[in-house]
């Protein structure tokens, strides 16, 4: 079992749409961080959060630390936020990794 | 600004060259972390180091080597003993062992061995 799960595997949603992203783990203390990667690209941090919810732009993240669960939401989504998605909870001597999300925004 | 600097961000090298990737941070963060990701898989740890001139071995460190001269830096080496060098490869640093959630992250470089 992966300590950090992700799903969906991959998404496609029409310009516009609202999109949830979800990531549950089984390790970690209380913070978990948001990266995105497009293709060929590098890694971008989008948010660290700890508790409640934190929103940028189009983007928000919740976190809820009883139940090991967090989510991404991107409203009115737009072909630019086409990228993979990662969930990272640092824990002890390192951060577990999820598996990524890969969101494709069709025009 | 503070922050993480990986480069380059794309490399290239002949296959059995060892190649060195760079991964400095002025965050004066304690702890710095190199990650490996292969498509379709999530980032697994190669190396990470707590302290100057200290640092341990992680899942995947075999045909790696790092070094930690110096607090802001933590070069990777891919030795020619590592039989699928290309990868992207992600460096990271926090203040610490139980603080890592202060964590930084860098862009990540592409290694393609030919």
């Amino acid at each position: 079992k992966n300590e950090v799960e992700q799903s969906p595997q991959n998404l496609t949603a029409q310009e516009g749409e609202f999109i949830t992203i979800n990531c549950s783990y089984s390790v970690g203390i209380s913070a978990l961080h948001w990266l995105q990667q497009h293709p060929g690209g590098g890694i971008v941090s989008l948010f660290m959060l700890s508790s409640g919810k934190k929103k940028h732009g189009r983007l928000i993240a919740t976190i809820n630390i009883q139940e090991k669960h967090s989510s991404l939401h991107i409203t009115a989504s737009h072909p630019r936020d086409s990228a993979v998605y990662i969930c990272a909870v640092p824990t002890g001597n390192q951060f577990y990794f999820g598996t990524g999300t890969s969101l494709t925004v069709i025009p | 600004d503070g922050g993480i600097t990986q480069s380059p961000k794309y490399l290239f090298r002949k296959e059995g060259q060892n190649v060195t990737l760079s991964c400095e941070q002025n965050l004066n963060h304690d702890a710095m972390y190199w990650y490996r990701q292969d498509p379709g898989q999530g980032l697994r740890l190669i190396y990470y180091s707590q302290i100057v001139n200290d640092f341990q071995k992680g899942d995947i460190a075999e045909g790696y080597s790092v070094s930690r001269e110096k607090k802001e830096s933590f070069p990777l080496t891919v030795t020619s003993a590592q039989k699928n060098p290309t990868a992207f490869y992600l460096c990271a640093s926090s203040w610490g062992r139980y603080t890592a959630a202060e964590a930084f992250f860098g862009q990540g470089t592409r290694l393609t061995v030919v």
